[in-house]
């Protein structure tokens, strides 16, 4: 299995609603990340946990909490979000966050619209 | 200023005909370098990586070249098929103890006609 699934695949949310984003891979990484791409925009990092643990949050909004509950979920929980954060969300996985080769798996993403 | 440059930023092409892609980098000290495809709306698939100490590597059609010492590096595409119609991101890693952290550039976005 070298899949990272993503769930849901399309999200539509108000201002005011509370939704997460799921993340799952059974390769046994212990490195996974939430990136946010804008249209014909690269990747941009958001959180990356390694062994289950926050090791970088690049300044990102407190509107956006990541949670590790094991080593193969990764959650993105969603509240109170601007219609700007309108993005796909993707996630991906490798075997450690540090290491001369880490092949970076992604999931397919979540499309994210905030009305 | 984005230590990773690609080039050009979109071009069309003819199915069954070959393109090369760019890709220069700043990013030191230098680990790694990765070629992805992304489909519209869909996840960055891996088509390459490559060390420092590698020149070409090949996969299916694609084949990346780097240069370490003038930080550049291609993708040729050869024979494209309409499915080859995506973005493709040069993605530079620094040291192993980049803590996660690749630099990717912003894609060249390929459409191949038939």
């Amino acid at each position: 299995d070298t899949e990272v699934t993503q769930t849901p695949k399309h999200l539509v949310m108000g201002m005011t609603n509370k939704k997460s984003l799921k993340c799952e891979q059974h390769m046994g990484h212990r490195a996974m990340y939430w990136y946010k791409q804008k249209a014909k925009k690269p990747p941009e990092l958001m959180f990356v946990y390694s062994y289950e643990k926050l090791s970088i949050n690049e300044s990102v909004p407190s509107r956006f909490s990541p949670e590790c509950p094991n080593s193969s979920l990764l959650n993105l929980h969603l509240h109170a979000l601007q219609p700007e954060d309108s993005a796909l969300y993707l996630c991906a996985s490798s075997r450690t966050d540090r290491g001369l080769i880490e092949k970076l798996f992604f999931g397919s993403g979540t499309q994210l619209s905030v009305l | 200023k984005n230590q990773v440059e690609q080039s050009p930023q979109s071009l069309i092409i003819l199915e069954g005909k070959n393109c090369t892609l760019q890709c220069n980098y700043t990013v030191s000290p230098f680990s790694n370098l990765r070629w992805y495809k992304q489909d519209t709306g869909r996840g960055p698939v891996s088509l390459t990586i490559m060390t420092f100490s590698e020149n070409t590597k090949s996969n299916g059609r694609y084949t990346a070249t780097l240069d370490a010492d003038t930080k550049q590096s291609s993708l040729h595409i050869t024979a494209s098929q309409l499915s080859d119609s995506a973005s493709y991101i040069c993605v530079v890693s620094a040291s192993p103890d980049s803590w996660g952290k690749f630099q990717f550039g912003a894609g060249t976005q390929v459409v191949v006609t038939p």
